[in-house]
């Protein structure tokens, strides 16, 4: 079975703390894709980052860094130095060798300044 | 170029009655999926389209339909809505299905909210 869970619902933190969005996954695949999206409050959800089952590397994108540990099945996301456009919900999805993707329900992040 | 183009963005509708929604992907992408959004239940997969094909279905029951054209925009339809549709309707495109050895990257649009009185 696949499973995505993201089992911080809302997280609040003041602007320029630093926030990690935590994603755990389930899957029988040894070949799999692990996606995060963003999803502003206008609706659309925005591509940020895909990575393989078998590229363990950390991944820093600006103020936005990635850490995929197998061994913990987590693909966590960190944010340094928030800032109140990062305000978003937060989508991990899985998708394995199976036809479609898997998306956790998401983690509502409020930036306030 | 242009995006996921998903219409109408808001809409209303009451029990009973049926609703057809329309995505037009981006210009190249030939698979279409639908996803619906609710609070409760997060992204749930409705159904992919390649090629005017159904190629992977989710979990819903058959008042869930759709199609897609030759030119790759589709169309989602429910019929005898329920109070429980009420949702986020997402469209994502991708160059080809979602299988295979990449993964491709879905796009999404805006959305369709429907709202079922």
């Amino acid at each position: 079975a696949q499973k995505v869970t993201q089992a911080q619902t809302e997280i609040s933190v003041v602007e320029k703390e630093d926030v990690t969005l935590d994603c755990v996954y389930e899957t029988r695949d040894t070949t799999y894709y692990l996606f995060w999206y963003k999803q502003p409050p206008s609706g659309e959800l925005v591509f940020l980052i895909r990575r393989n089952s078998f590229d363990e590397q950390n991944e820093i994108s600006g103020r936005y860094s990635w850490n995929f540990q197998k061994s913990t099945s987590s693909f966590n996301f960190t944010i340094t130095a928030s800032q109140v456009v990062d305000s978003a919900v937060y989508f991990c999805a899985l998708r394995g060798t199976s036809n479609q993707f898997y998306f956790g329900t998401g983690t509502s992040l409020t930036v306030i300044p | 170029k242009a995006g996921v183009t998903q219409t109408p963005r808001y809409l209303i509708k009451t029990r009973g009655q049926q609703v057809t929604l329309s995505c037009s992907p981006i210009s190249g992408h030939r698979s279409v999926s639908w996803y619906q959004q609710t609070p409760g239940q997060g992204l749930q997969f409705l159904f992919e389209y390649f090629s005017e094909t159904q190629r992977n279905k989710g979990n819903f029951p058959g008042r869930f339909s759709g199609r897609q054209f030759s030119n790759s925009r589709s169309e989602m339809n429910v019929s005898t809505l329920e109070l429980g549709d009420s949702a986020l309707y997402l469209c994502a495109s991708s160059l080809s299905l979602t299988t295979g050895t990449g993964a491709n990257v879905l796009t999404f649009g805006a959305g369709s909210r429907l709202t079922v009185l």
